[in-house]
């Protein structure tokens, strides 16, 4: 039982590059949320999707987009990477009841 | 909006002490409150929860209890141990999606 996987785990990017953060799930949950955490802070909601086709902004968007093409699904794109986005990334699943269940992380640097 | 205020860290105990992190947390209506736990390198995992008020969550020898009338769900454990030492995060669910809102987590350091 995988849970929720996340690639990569790690990831070294230059300024103005794009790629992708995936996120996949093998529990059939319908919610799925990125998260970011910068150094010696609390996570904070970069998107979230409630269903397959369904997506929404959380607090910190900018710079970031998503789709939710299938329920196990939910990749995360960086279209112009900026210093500001290096974090870790965080994404995690629930169903309507009950709690979030975590990746491992991806952990961004943008130089 | 939402937020949560954590006990600021970093926190260090002798093993075998008594743990106490403060959480307390502004919202409407009446969130489910969490802790989570986090180890170096590793992603969230779910410590206990609570989801409605007087609600005590356990597990693994911690506690919490939802206190509305204080707004606050503080983490208690009566003997430490070397294998607690982790960041431990207060955070509250919310909004059509439960989202949570996280405080900004605590260091707790248990020495032998």
């Amino acid at each position: 039982n995988a849970g929720v996987t996340q690639t990569p785990k790690f990831r070294i990017l230059k300024i103005g590059q794009s790629m992708t953060l995936q996120c996949t799930q093998d529990m059939n949950h319908n919610y799925m949320y990125w998260y970011r955490q910068d150094p010696g802070m609390g996570l904070k909601l970069i998107y979230y999707s409630v269903g397959a086709g369904i997506t929404d902004k959380g607090e910190v968007p900018n710079g970031y987009n998503v789709s939710r093409s299938t329920t196990e699904d939910f990749p995360l794109r960086l279209e112009l990477a900026a210093p500001s986005q290096t974090s870790v990334y965080f994404c995690a699943s629930s169903s309507s009841d009950q709690p979030q269940h975590f990746g491992d992380g991806t952990r961004l640097s943008i130089l | 909006g939402d937020s949560v205020t954590q006990m600021e860290g970093p926190v260090t105990l002798s093993e075998e002490a008594f743990l106490t992190i403060n959480c307390t947390y502004t919202a409407t209506g009446y969130p489910s409150l969490f802790w989570y736990v986090q180890y170096p390198g590793e992603g969230l995992q779910l410590l206990l929860k609570a989801t409605k008020a007087d609600d005590k969550g356990s597990n693994k020898g911690f506690e919490a209890t939802y206190r509305k009338e204080t707004t606050s769900f503080h983490l208690e454990k009566g003997s430490v141990q070397v294998s607690d030492s982790a960041v431990y995060f207060c955070a509250l669910s919310s909004g059509s999606a439960r989202q949570l809102t996280f405080g900004s987590g605590t260091q707790l350091t248990v020495l032998p």
